[in-house]
């Protein structure tokens, strides 16, 4: 079955600072869903991006479907930003999403 | 708003004593998921609803079982919990399962084992 792998598995940062965390899938994909994670276990979605570039305020994402990996940018990051991030894909034929293992994200004050 | 509701948000049981977790939608979604998510893992799909038709995974352990009564409601009954069932419990719906299946998550219930 289809691999996703996020990287890095940890990222701490101090506020204010960008970052982006990277998602690679090993097979064609019909959805791809960035989720935020909050500290109380909320699954949070972000975007859903099987293709192309989405923004949303300090957030935004690229997926680039043919190379097989998506990328989520935060900028200016916040404190509240902190929590586990986490992509999901539903490759092609199937109809089950397939989580990452996710990236933890700390954004110190 | 429309959202997904999970009932409760911390369920504490004790070992062997069944268990029952609740979950409702005001999306009118066809479709609602059941994950189970351990520390520090992503979450796993246990089953899911298409409309009426049950959906299990394969690996699913026989002591999970659901009811989805109508649209808006689906249950997760835990037969006989072990202590290796303490997890977060995600409900999510989708409204269908094909091409463009964005999923929408709760806030989870928490399960502790005693």
């Amino acid at each position: 079955g289809i691999q996703v792998e996020q990287s890095p598995p940890d990222l701490i940062l101090q506020e204010g600072a960008n970052s982006t965390l990277r998602c690679n899938f090993s097979d064609s994909v019909n959805n791809l869903q960035w989720f935020h994670q909050n500290p109380w276990g909320q699954l949070i979605n972000l975007f859903y991006i099987p293709s192309g570039t989405k923004q949303n305020g300090r957030l935004s994402a690229t997926t680039v479907a043919t190379e097989r990996y998506s990328l989520l940018y935060i900028s200016s990051s916040q404190t509240t930003d902190s929590g586990v991030y986490f992509c999901a894909a539903v490759p092609q034929g199937a109809q089950k999403l397939v989580f990452g293992q996710g990236t933890r994200l700390t954004i110190n004050p | 708003d429309a959202m997904v509701i999970q009932n409760p948000r911390y369920q504490v049981t004790q070992f062997g004593k069944p268990v029952t977790l609740s979950c409702s939608q005001t999306l009118n979604h066809n479709v609602m998921y059941w994950y189970q998510q351990k520390s520090s893992q992503a979450p796993k799909l246990l089953f899911h609803y298409y409309d009426k038709d049950f959906n299990n995974e394969a690996d699913t352990p026989d002591n999970f079982q659901s009811r989805r009564p109508n649209t808006s409601f689906c249950f997760l009954d835990i037969r006989s919990p072990g202590l290796g069932d303490a997890a977060m419990y995600l409900c999510a719906t989708s409204r269908d399962p094909g091409l463009k299946n964005i999923q929408y998550f709760g806030a989870g219930t928490r399960l502790s084992v005693l």
